[in-house]
């Protein structure tokens, strides 16, 4: 079944410890987004890419970054994490336009963890 | 900036009974609203979605509406099962049109 997979399932990290996160998606959307789920909020949008534009959201903290090397896979890179970044993050993908209509289809999620 | 407020955090019904969960929007006017199921510890999965000019639609159990005059949505679920209970979330394009606003979603518990 096509999909979108996110590895690991629960991350543990340091504080101050660069993480990356992983995203790879069998859809062949061209849409990928990343977003940050704290308990009991909305999903905060962080960044998408469209193709391989990148799209970063104003309040977004330049301790995060993405990575998308090819369609499939996105990656997100927190460089230095603080406690504050422990949260459930998720990968969606989307394919742009027409009836799609932004419908997102999402992964599993990571949760993670600072120590 | 667009805000999306969903009516409550949490709704507990009987088996059997209709839930009806809120989601009102301000600061904007989007092309067409979406809904989606999150269970614990996993992403959110799509159910509907409905454009500005459908009033209503329906798939199995549930229905939704969409009333562009008083910039909300019902999201209806009729037969309500114990495995029913999840969080619903209500979802908007961004002005841009490029992504999705959630709301914090509304946590539904379906007791048998």
């Amino acid at each position: 079944d096509a999909m979108v997979i996110q590895n690991p399932r629960y991350q543990v990290t340091q504080f101050g410890k660069p993480v990356t996160l992983s995203c790879s998606q069998t859809l062949n959307h061209n849409v990928m987004y990343w977003y940050q789920q704290k308990s009991s909020q909305a999903p905060k949008l962080l960044f998408h890419y469209y193709d391989k534009d990148f799209n970063n959201e104003a309040d977004t903290p330049d301790n995060f970054q993405s990575r998308r090397p090819n369609t499939s896979f996105c990656f997100l890179d927190i460089r230095s994490p603080g406690l504050g970044d422990a949260a459930m993050y998720l990968c969606a993908t989307s394919s742009r336009g027409g009836l799609a209509k932004n419908i997102q289809y999402f992964g599993a999620g990571t949760r993670l963890s600072v120590l | 900036s667009q805000k999306i407020e969903q009516n409550s955090e949490a709704l507990n019904i009987q088996e059997g009974k209709t839930a009806t969960l809120t989601c009102n929007y301000t600061n904007y006017s989007p092309a067409y609203l979406q809904w989606y199921r999150q269970d614990p510890g996993r992403g959110p999965v799509f159910l509907l979605l409905i454009r500005e000019n459908e009033k209503e639609k329906r798939k199995e159990r549930l229905k939704v509406t969409f009333d562009t005059t008083l910039k909300q949505s019902l999201f209806h679920i009729t037969a309500s099962q114990p495995a029913d209970s999840a969080t619903y979330l209500c979802a908007l394009t961004n002005q841009a049109g490029t992504a999705l606003i959630f709301g914090k979603g509304t946590t539904l518990s379906v007791s048998s």
